[in-house]
């Protein structure tokens, strides 16, 4: 089955402790991405990836970084986590070879920090 | 998902009617305009797009209406179903591959 997977699917955790959160999709896509959700701000970039080694700033990239080793796995890093940061998380990809804009969304990161 | 909808605007239709949900995009220059669902609990789930070179699109009971004089995007549900039930974010791009801006979202409700 072609998907999007995140895990965890929830975390609490306390501020300044390193946390990684991983995505992984198995439609062999060149392009993934990683949104925040918060309430009255709709889905906001943080960063995205056009191909492996290739990494880019969306809108809210300050407190994250990225890796895109392997096409498929695009790791979300929060190194210094901050109460700020508390929020639902989305991992995307979508595919060059078709419309951009038909992103596949992963089921979501909740996201708690003390 | 329940928390992220607190702020949304709502629209409230009957189950049968036509639901048309509107979105005012910010960038004059952006190429592709998306509109994505979002059911409780779920990822965003891509419904339709459209190019800037059209004004309209049609899909399976959907529409989408472009206006680029107002920078406005309008999603048409015809026959509107209990399972259509969910936020509706309108997204914009620059250019192929290039990054997602999204709206807010509007909730809607279909009511039996």
């Amino acid at each position: 089955e072609a998907q999007v997977t995140q895990n965890p699917r929830y975390l609490i955790t306390v501020t300044g402790k390193k946390l990684t959160v991983t995505c992984s999709q198995n439609m062999n896509h060149e392009y993934m991405s990683w949104y925040r959700q918060d309430p009255g701000l709709g889905l906001r970039q943080i960063y995205y990836s056009m191909n492996v080694e290739v990494t880019d700033k969306g809108d809210v990239p300050e407190g994250y970084k990225v890796s895109r080793k392997e096409k498929r796995n695009f790791p979300l890093i929060l190194e210094s986590p901050s109460p700020n940061q508390t929020s639902l998380y989305f991992c995307a990809s979508s595919s060059q070879r078709e419309r951009v804009n038909t992103q596949y969304f992963g089921p979501g990161t909740r996201l708690t920090v003390l | 998902g329940e928390s992220v909808g607190l702020h949304l605007p709502t629209l409230s239709v009957q189950e049968g009617d036509n639901s048309i949900i509107n979105c005012a995009y910010s960038n004059s220059a952006s190429d592709y305009f998306i509109w994505y669902k979002q059911e409780s609990g779920k990822g965003p789930q891509f419904i339709i797009d459209i190019r800037s070179n059209m004004d309209k699109r049609q899909g399976q009971r959907v529409t989408v209406l472009l206006n680029k004089t107002v920078k406005h995007l309008s999603l048409q549900i015809a026959a509107t179903q209990p399972g259509d039930s969910a936020v509706y974010f309108c997204a914009e791009t620059l250019a192929f591959a290039s990054k997602l801006t999204f709206g807010t979202g509007t909730r809607l409700q279909v009511t039996l």
